[in-house]
């Protein structure tokens, strides 16, 4: 089973500029969940999509924003990019059934603003 | 709030040594589930195992074993006869019930170096 992949795995953007990443999950899975990870704040929960439905939101600014496709893919967005939205941004993906809950991480977008 | 804390930053072994990684955890929730993670320099998180809250059995799994201790807010990692391939970052990690697995609360990690 193909795992998660995650497009583009690097990205370079000015401030100012607007991001799109892309996450397509392990097949059958429906919930995508994605962090940041950067080495100040660790690894942070961004949302969580559960069926085309955001079920969960961390703490972030309203310039980050996601949706999910039926066929579960899921696309973050950032828009007016910051130097502080530097970072690694992880998608995962669930069954999210109360026998197989754990989530499955992909490689990672990097990406680095200017 | 939930908090998960791993208090060793940074820990170097010799090949074959035995490490534990150290995790306590803060919930109110008395029905969560706690998490490794792996991360080598690739990037990737790789899941390592999970566990219930309400399962306080230890496991092993070759290599690798877990100690979950509810009374102390504990879920320990022990690698035994430590290779350079361990050599990453570990994340432990928890979820709180009402959304299984859906919102993982980290530590900041612990980098272990295996050194041959």
């Amino acid at each position: 089973k193909a795992g998660v992949t995650q497009t583009p795995r690097y990205l370079i953007k000015t401030r100012g500029q607007q991001v799109t990443l892309s996450c397509s999950p392990i097949s059958g899975h429906r919930s995508v969940s994605w962090y940041q990870q950067t080495p100040g704040q660790g690894l942070q929960f961004l949302f969580e999509y559960f069926s085309e439905t955001q079920r969960n939101k961390g703490n972030f600014p309203g310039r980050f924003s996601g949706r999910q496709f039926s066929n579960s893919r899921s696309e973050m967005n950032v828009s007016t990019l910051e130097l502080g939205d530097s970072a690694l941004y992880l998608c995962a993906s669930s069954l999210a059934t109360a026998t197989s809950y754990e989530q499955y991480f992909g490689p990672g977008t990097r990406l680095t603003v200017t | 709030a939930q908090k998960v804390t791993q208090a060793q930053t940074e820990i170097s072994v010799v090949e074959k040594e035995d490490v534990t990684l150290d995790c306590v955890y803060e919930t109110r929730d008395t029905t969560y589930y706690l998490f490794w993670y792996k991360q080598p320099p690739s990037g990737e998180l790789v899941f390592l195992i999970r566990r219930n809250s309400f399962d306080e059995q230890n496991e092993i799994s070759g290599r690798y074993s877990w100690n979950f201790q509810k009374s102390t807010s504990s879920f320990n990692f022990t690698i035994t006869a430590s290779q350079v391939v361990d050599s990453a970052v570990y994340f432990c990690a928890l979820s709180e019930a009402q959304r299984v697995g859906s919102t993982l609360t980290f530590g900041k990690g612990t980098m272990l170096l295996v050194s041959p």
